[in-house]
């Protein structure tokens, strides 16, 4: 069974504050890494695809990085501001569809 | 385009009767993917299509669940007959292909079985 775990569950900062969550993954059988943005009572949007060892890729103040060898990939907020409140979800795609994990929801403070 | 167009957004129904949800995908998009929201597990993926065709349906839950995908421009599942577990968010999604620019999703079918 392919599992996609990602930590923290929850995260609450103050405005301004940068923070940072892992997504783990299999490092067998990889094509590419998902990350998506979810807010309450909407459907997931993509934010990036990742798919070379080493990759970097950044959206504003959101940015992302990917190690394939030990299966981790982290997303990083710089300057956290009360709409980047949401759900962050890393999706492991092994060339089939996407597997999932279960999200870290971020809450920001004024 | 107008994305991925699910209907409907709410559906409450009893024990026993039939559900069908709707899925318009992205026009020339191949891909086709229905998942299934709850709080215990997640995202969890049901079946996907890759043109019209059912590739994976490892992950439906049994024989109460079926999807078909008569054209490229539309897919339905169906539960028969609905349980009071199966209520859950399930999103549709399309994609242009693997490992491309992600998927688009639907805004979700919220189902309650009561």
């Amino acid at each position: 069974i392919l599992n996609v775990e990602q930590s923290p569950q929850s995260l609450h900062v103050q405005e301004g504050d940068s923070t940072n969550f892992t997504c783990s993954f299999p490092s067998s059988n990889f094509y590419a890494l998902h990350w998506y943005r979810w807010e309450t009572a909407k459907s997931p949007e993509a934010l990036f695809v990742m798919t070379l060892n080493g990759d970097e890729k950044k959206k504003g103040r959101i940015s992302a990085t990917l190690n394939t060898k030990e299966g981790y990939s982290y997303l990083y907020i710089k300057g956290s501001q009360p709409e980047d409140s949401a759900t962050y979800l890393c999706a492991f795609e092994p060339g089939t569809a996407l597997i999932f994990g279960k999200g870290t929801t971020l809450s920001v403070s004024s | 385009d107008a994305g991925v167009i699910q209907s409907p957004r709410h559906e409450v129904t009893e024990m026993g009767q039939e559900v069908t949800l709707r899925c318009k995908p992205i026009s020339g998009h191949d891909y086709l993917f229905w998942y299934r929201q709850t709080m215990m597990r997640g995202l969890e993926l049901l079946i996907y299509f890759n043109n019209n065709v059912p590739i994976d349906d490892s992950g439906m839950p049994e024989d109460r669940f079926s999807a078909k995908m008569p054209n490229a421009s539309f897919s339905t599942l169906k539960i028969q007959p609905s349980e009071p577990r199966d209520s859950a968010v399930y999103f549709c999604a399309s994609s242009s292909g693997q490992g491309a620019d992600g998927y688009t999703f639907g805004s979700g079918t919220r189902l309650t079985v009561v």
